[in-house]
């Protein structure tokens, strides 16, 4: 069973359509959750880490809510550079939990 | 804006040849990263490194993986004896103390044919 799974897998909106991605989780403890966006052939681009339920972030377009069971992504009036795949993904508490487990992500386009 | 940089971009190499992918991470971060995506699939970690030592590594990281960081700012992974498989971008990430949002590089397109 994945421990991290976003939905819809793909969405297409107009410019200035605002919607919401999902990321629900299944671990034992939370250290943080963490939104990515990734152009296509590139790298991870940090967005936002969320710790705790009830927190909230925004960067422009973009904002960010964590609750007990999974994290929503806003995105607000969006423009046609908004179009990327964006990644959720979860870190686990505990000695030595390192590493990121990744979604599969939400491929977004925008069209103008 | 300080950025991780990875060498080479593409590699292309033959099955059972080892090679070597390169980072440099952001200099003031402590925790080095290495993940891979297979092309269409998702982000999967390799194994983290801390104080001169693997900290975690995941299943996918056996022995024919290796991690070093030969001087002060490179860090490597090691890949001996290569399969098709081990095909996919392969990424570099670096934190700060705390892992407050991972920077990741570019990363280095595998191809082994």
């Amino acid at each position: 069973e994945d421990q991290v799974t976003q939905s819809p897998e793909a969405l297409r909106l107009q410019e200035g359509e605002s919607s919401s991605l999902n990321c629900s989780y299944t671990v034992s403890g939370l250290r943080g959750l963490f939104w990515y966006r990734q152009d296509p052939g590139k790298g991870p681009e940090f967005l936002f880490t969320l710790y705790s339920a009830g927190e909230e972030k925004e960067k422009e377009r973009l904002k960010a809510t964590l609750t007990k069971k999974e994290s929503f992504l806003h995105i607000t009036a969006p423009k046609p550079e908004d179009s990327a795949t964006y990644l959720c993904a979860v870190q686990e508490s505990g000695g030595g939990a390192d590493g990121l487990t990744f979604g599969k992500g939400t491929h977004l386009i925008i069209q103008p | 804006e300080p950025e991780v940089t990875q060498t080479p971009s593409h590699q292309v190499t033959q099955m059972g040849q080892e090679v070597i992918l390169r980072c440099v991470p952001i200099s003031n971060h402590l925790y080095f990263y290495w993940y891979r995506q297979i092309l269409g699939q998702k982000v999967e970690f390799l194994v983290s490194f801390y104080n001169n030592e693997i900290s975690e590594k995941s299943e996918i990281f056996d022995d024919q993986f290796s991690v070093e960081r030969p001087d002060g700012s490179n860090f490597t992974l090691k890949i001996r004896s290569t399969k098709l498989e081990d095909s996919a971008m392969y990424f570099c990430a670096s934190s700060e103390p705390g892992g407050n949002g991972y920077t990741f590089g570019s990363g280095t397109r595998l191809t082994v044919v």
